[in-house]
């Protein structure tokens, strides 16, 4: 089955440091997608990034930048200079598609990191 | 504003109700999910719809089903309500039916009293 853990349920820090947060995930397939989502305090979830298994490329987007290592069965986050609006809970999912025939889209969510970034 | 559309955003209702809750996906988009997020079982992958078809299903109970109309919007129908089913059910929708990234709704929150 799969799981993803964020052992980090809440961080603070203060505007400009940066910070990272940790996903760990298991999965029984070579093929499957991670994905990061953010819940500002308004509510809805906003898409972030999605990386397939086979791309091991660190991605960097802005302020943002994400380190993925297989070997390690890690996807973490890592906020560069941190703003207050940066505050809200960050999501971290997985999709395998063969827990559903390859034909399905089910993410597994872990628990959530809440970020608080103050002035 | 991610498209999605949920209606209606809030919702109160008692013990062994019904409700529905409504979703119209962004223009385009084929698939329709329902996620289910709680603070004991935080967020819940309920099910997905691919063009009016049921394609993967999660950990939702009997008394709750869900269809996709020919219009591609979707509703959820929950039925004999229980304390624990309060909660913010979100919708969300992608264009095909594949592991693609999701576009989420601002979702329902549910209150049973």
């Amino acid at each position: 089955a799969q799981k993803v853990t964020q052992a980090q349920t809440e961080i603070s820090v203060v505007e400009k440091e940066d910070v990272t947060l940790d996903c760990v995930y298991e999965t029984r397939d070579t093929t499957y997608y991670l994905f990061w989502y953010k819940q500002p305090p308004s509510g809805e979830l906003v898409f972030l990034i999605r990386r397939n298994s086979f791309d091991e490329q660190n991605e960097i987007s802005g302020r943002y930048s994400w380190n993925f290592q297989k070997s390690t069965s890690s996807f973490n986050f890592t906020i560069t200079a941190s703003q207050v609006v940066d505050s809200a809970v960050y999501f971290c999912a997985l999709s395998d598609p063969s827990d559903n025939n390859n034909a399905g889209n089910m993410l597994t969510f872990g628990g959530g990191t809440r970020l608080m970034v103050k002035p | 504003d991610s498209g999605v559309t949920q209606t209606p955003k809030h919702l109160i209702t008692a013990t062994g109700q019904r409700v529905t809750l409504r979703c119209s996906p962004r223009s385009g988009d084929l698939s329709v999910y329902w996620y289910q997020q709680s603070l004991d079982q935080g967020l819940q992958f309920l099910i997905q719809y691919y063009n009016g078809e049921e394609r993967a299903k999660g950990n939702i109970l009997e008394r709750f089903s869900a269809q996709q109309f020919p219009d591609l919007h979707s509703e959820l129908n929950l039925s004999s309500l229980e304390l624990g089913d309060s909660a913010l059910y979100f919708c969300a929708s992608s264009r095909g039916g594949g592991s693609e990234k999701l576009f989420f709704g601002s979702g329902t929150q549910l209150s049973v009293l």
